[in-house]
């Protein structure tokens, strides 16, 4: 079975921490799919990252950077220098090869005060 | 417009009628899903179509919920004999292709009173 873990509900921090959101996935399938997405008070989802399972290696994009290990079953999302404009809900979602579907977690809140 | 647009924004409806909402997806994009959003989670997942056809229709909850797609663009999510469980955020989304990059609209809310 398909499920996404986000264990962390809620992260408060001050501006300039650095913070990570935990993501733990399951799934039996070998060829399969990482997402991460920012939903801001707005509603928009925004998409940030898409990772294959084929590809371990670590994703660093200005102050998001991305974990992916395989042998945790995890895709950890870490923002450097947190800022307040990266206050939103952040989920991670799995999709397998042959469903196109994105199963997500329940998401984790960040706030990030001045 | 640039990105996936889904009209109404908000609809309030009594319990047991019938809802239309409506999804424009990025021009050019083959895929579109529909997924519903509760409060305090995650999108879930209702259906999938690749270009007419709903190659994925396995989160629709019951035979009240049906979405079509009938050229290839533009998608109706049609929601029958409404029910108070159904509130929630309506999400709409579109891809080139399936497991490639998802854009998603700003949803439909729905209140089911």
């Amino acid at each position: 079975a398909q499920k996404v873990t986000q264990a962390q509900t809620e992260i408060s921090v001050v501006e300039k921490e650095d913070v990570t959101l935990d993501c733990v996935y399951e799934t039996r399938d070998t060829t399969y799919y990482l997402f991460w997405y920012k939903q801001p008070p707005s509603g928009e989802l925004v998409f940030l990252i898409r990772r294959n399972s084929f590809d371990e290696q670590n994703e660093i994009s200005g102050r998001y950077s991305w974990n992916f290990q395989k042998s945790t079953s995890s895709f950890n999302f870490t923002i450097t220098a947190s800022q307040v404009v990266d206050s939103a809900v952040y989920f991670c979602a799995l999709s397998e090869y042959n469903t196109d579907k994105l199963i997500f977690g329940t998401g984790t809140r960040l706030q990030v005060f001045p | 417009g640039a990105g996936v647009s889904q009209t109404p924004s908000n609809k309030v409806t009594e319990k047991g009628k019938y809802v239309e909402l409506r999804c424009d997806p990025i021009s050019g994009h083959t895929a579109l899903y529909w997924y519903r959003q509760s409060l305090g989670q995650g999108p879930e997942f209702l259906i999938y179509f690749q270009g007419t056809g709903a190659a994925d229709d396995s989160g629709l909850p019951n035979d009240r919920f049906f979405a079509v797609r009938p050229e290839g663009s533009v998608s109706t999510l049609k929601i029958q004999r409404t029910e108070r469980g159904d509130s929630a955020v309506y999400l709409c989304a579109s891809s080139l292709a399936g497991n490639t990059e998802a854009f998603f609209g700003q949803g439909t809310r729905l209140t089911v009173v």
